[in-house]
């Protein structure tokens, strides 16, 4: 079983351009989440997702970043005009149902992007 | 290789009594240790976090943990527990200076009984 998959796992863009990061949620996930982890920090909440939905875009700056969950295909973060303070690692996670209610939440973690603006 | 287990799927507990959430780590590198909690329809919320500095952390809503290089762990605690801590929690190992080899463990999933 496929666990949740990014791409691409380390990305370099120079200061002005688009980024895009993809996030292909477990077989069968319809929720995703996206954060964002800065060096010597924790990790940060971004945006949850449903299929088509935006549920929660707290964590999300106002310009520049937007994110989606198509009904198909996977996640996309988009971040327009990157500057250096952009550079981080960025995680995706999905799972099948709110997580936090029920029984096992199936909440999985993909293994990040590394994006470094230049 | 780096690895994180939380030892227990699912913990219940009375309101009022301690709370207990196992987490034991294996790692190459010298690591960062969080606790992270995730309540419905959130996202995870940061409860504390080890960085090298005091081996025994102390975090938001009464939580706190210990790290226990001897033992290889990291187990998060609360002396008394509260309806509004249940929830899902983290426990998330990542080796200093290197954010892009985070690990996260299952989940323990906290039940608070009346």
């Amino acid at each position: 079983n496929a666990g949740v998959m990014q791409n691409p796992r380390h990305l370099v863009r120079r200061r002005g351009q688009e980024a895009r990061l993809r996030c292909s949620p477990v077989k069968g996930h319809s929720h995703v989440y996206w954060y964002r982890q800065l060096p010597e920090e924790g990790l940060k909440f971004m945006v949850y997702l449903q299929k088509e939905n935006i549920i929660d875009e707290s964590g999300m700056p106002k310009e520049r970043f937007s994110a989606e969950f198509p009904k198909e295909g996977p996640s996309i973060l988009r971040i327009q005009q990157v500057v250096r303070g952009d550079s981080a690692a960025y995680f995706c996670a999905s799972s099948p149902g709110v997580v936090g209610r029920g029984g096992q939440s199936g909440y999985t973690f993909g293994s990040g992007t590394r994006l470094t603006v230049v | 290789a780096q690895s994180v287990t939380q030892l227990d799927s699912h913990v219940s507990v009375s309101e009022g009594t301690p709370v207990l959430l196992r987490c034991n780590y294996s790692s190459s590198y010298s690591p960062s240790l969080f606790w992270y909690v995730q309540h419905p329809n959130k996202g995870l919320q940061l409860l504390l976090k080890y960085t090298s500095a005091a081996t025994l952390v102390k975090g938001i809503n009464g939580f706190e943990a210990e790290f226990k290089k001897s033992e290889t762990s990291f187990h998060l605690t609360k002396p008394s527990a509260h309806m509004s801590d249940a929830a899902e929690y983290f426990c998330v190992v990542s080796p200093l200076n290197r954010d892009d080899k985070i690990i996260f463990g299952k989940g323990t999933r906290l039940h608070i009984l009346p």
